[in-house]
């Protein structure tokens, strides 16, 4: 079975560049999660999609920040501008199961450097 | 709101040497509890789980039990190996909204 894929593996932009992350889940799980991960810390959750539909986007800074997931499959993370804080690595996780059983499967995430 | 602490690292030990790694987590209602693995330039796996209080999760050799009581869930390990090396968080997952928390992280050396 295909794991979670997610693209690019790193990224370099300056200050007020925009930047795009792409992430495929593993076929047939319905949640799709965003989370950000800051050197040194645990991963934050971003956003969370059942389906196409968004169930939880409550810590996404969607003043630069958006978030779709088209036909309830991949999903794309936008930054537009992006500021220095947001160098972290961006991991996309799914799940086949909701309702807080857990078992989120992770990709290998983003790193994106913003200089 | 819910949180999970966990000692701050790095850990480091001599392989075969016995690993503990604490985890404590406040938290409303009855959490499900994990560890979970990053090893260098891959992503977070699921180490292990347990859904109730005195459950025992284990997973490659590692153990840990949810003690209500004392609200831990430490991770433990008799002997570890070179390949262990690596970030290991702690979780919770509250069933009422379907998010999980993260604790810091703690990294782990083995020295061959």
């Amino acid at each position: 079975e295909a794991g979670v894929a997610q693209s690019p593996r790193y990224k370099i932009i300056e200050k007020r560049q925009s930047v795009a992350f792409w992430c495929n889940p593993i076929s047939g799980h319905a949640t799709l999660y965003w989370y950000q991960q800051i050197l040194g810390q645990g991963p934050k959750l971003l956003i969370q999609f059942q389906n196409n539909g968004v169930v939880d986007d409550s810590q996404l800074p969607k003043d630069r920040f958006s978030a779709e997931r088209l036909k309830g499959v991949d999903s794309t993370l936008k930054i537009q501008p992006a500021k220095l804080e947001d160098s972290a690595v961006y991991l996309c996780a799914s799940s086949l199961l909701g309702g807080g059983k857990g078992e989120q499967y992770f990709g290998p995430g983003t790193r994106l450097t913003v200089t | 709101g819910n949180s999970v602490t966990q000692m701050e690292g790095p850990v480091t030990l001599s392989e075969e040497a016995f690993l503990t790694i604490n985890c404590t987590y406040t938290a409303t209602g009855y959490p499900s509890l994990f560890w979970y693995v990053q090893y260098p330039g891959e992503g977070l796996q699921l180490l292990l789980k347990a859904t109730k209080a005195d459950d025992k999760g284990s997973n490659k050799g590692f153990e840990a039990t949810y003690r209500k009581e004392t609200t831990s869930f430490h991770l433990e390990k008799g002997s570890v190996q070179v390949s262990d090396s690596a970030v290991y968080f702690c979780a919770l997952s509250d069933r009422r909204d379907d998010k999980i928390i993260f604790g810091k992280g703690t990294r782990l050396h083995i020295l061959p």
